[in-house]
C-alpha cells in the first residue's frame, strides 16, 4: 500500500522549459512535504518543502504548490537547466511521531539542452 | 558545517556474514534516521532515533537488522546473517529534531551487495 504516489517514472523536458513533477498522497495525516533531488551515487539531497498549512512555496526556480482536497502536490522548475537532471523523490512525514519520511518511487527527470 | 557521513562507502559481502554499517550525523542534531533503497525502489524507513527516546524500529525487516545510538551522534546499523536481498543502499539521515524543523540532511550512503 503505498501512501506516496510518483505515477511518472520519467520526464524529459527542453533546457529553458518548464518540468513540473507530480505527487499524490494518500494519508490525510501527512503534515509536512519535501522534494529531494538525487544524482547517481549520492544521497538524496534536500531542495524544497511546504507545510500543510500552506499552498505554495517558493525558492529561486523551485516552486512546490500543495492542493490538500485533492491530496496532490507538484514541483515546478523553471526555467530547467541540464543540471537539473536527476531522480525527484516526493517525501511526506505523518503529525507527530517519530516524523519518518515516507517516499514516492521517484521521477527521472532529463533535461536536455 | 560538515553534512551527514556513512562509512564504508561500498560493502561487498558474502551470504551469511554480518555487516556493520557506520553514520555521524550533522554536529547538533538531534534526530537520525536510517533507510534503505533497493534498486528501482524508493527510500524505505528502517529506524529513528530522537535524543534518549525509545527508538522507532517499526520499519526493519527482520530481526536480523538492529542499530544503535551512542547519545546524539555516531550511529551504526548492523545487520547479522546477510541475504541476498539485503542488498540495497543503506542512507542515513539527520534532523534538528521535532523542535527544530523537520527537514532530513542525508548521508551518500553506503552500497551494501551481499553475494
Amino acid at each position: 500500500d503505498q501512501q506516496v504516489k510518483q505515477n511518472s517514472p520519467s520526464l524529459s523536458v527542453q533546457e529553458g522549459r518548464i518540468s513540473i513533477l507530480n505527487c499524490d498522497y494518500t494519508n490525510s495525516m501527512f503534515d509536512y512535504f519535501l522534494w529531494y533531488k538525487k544524482y547517481p551515487a549520492e544521497g538524496p539531497t534536500f531542495l524544497i518543502s511546504i507545510s500543510s498549512i500552506k499552498d505554495k512555496n517558493e525558492d529561486g526556480r523551485f516552486t512546490v504548490f500543495l492542493n490538500k482536497s485533492a491530496k496532490h502536490l507538484s514541483l515546478h522548475i523553471v526555467p530547467s537547466q541540464p543540471g537539473d537532471s536527476a531522480v525527484y523523490f516526493c517525501a511526506a512525514v505523518t503529525q507527530g511521531g517519530s516524523e519518518k519520511l515516507v517516499f514516492g518511487k521517484g521521477t527521472k527527470l532529463t533535461v536536455n539542452p | 558545517g560538515a553534512g551527514v557521513s556513512q562509512s564504508p562507502s561500498n560493502k561487498v559481502t558474502e551470504k551469511g556474514k554480518d555487516v556493520e554499517l557506520r553514520c555521524d550525523p550533522i554536529s547538533g542534531h538531534t534526530a537520525l534516521y536510517w533507510y534503505r533503497q533497493r534498486l528501482g525502489q524508493g527510500l524505505e524507513f528502517l529506524i529513528y532515533f530522537q535524543g534518549n527516546s525509545a527508538p522507532d524500529k517499526s520499519g526493519l525487516p527482520s530481526d536480523r537488522f538492529s542499530a544503535e545510538r551512542t547519545g546524539e551522534s555516531v550511529s551504526t546499523l548492523t545487520i547479522q546473517r546477510t541475504q541476498q536481498e539485503d542488498s540495497a543502499v543503506y542512507l542515513c539521515a539527520s534532523s534538528k529534531g521535532t523542535s527544530g524543523g523537520k527537514t532530513q540532511y542525508f548521508g551518500p550512503g553506503t552500497r551494501l551487495l551481499v553475494l
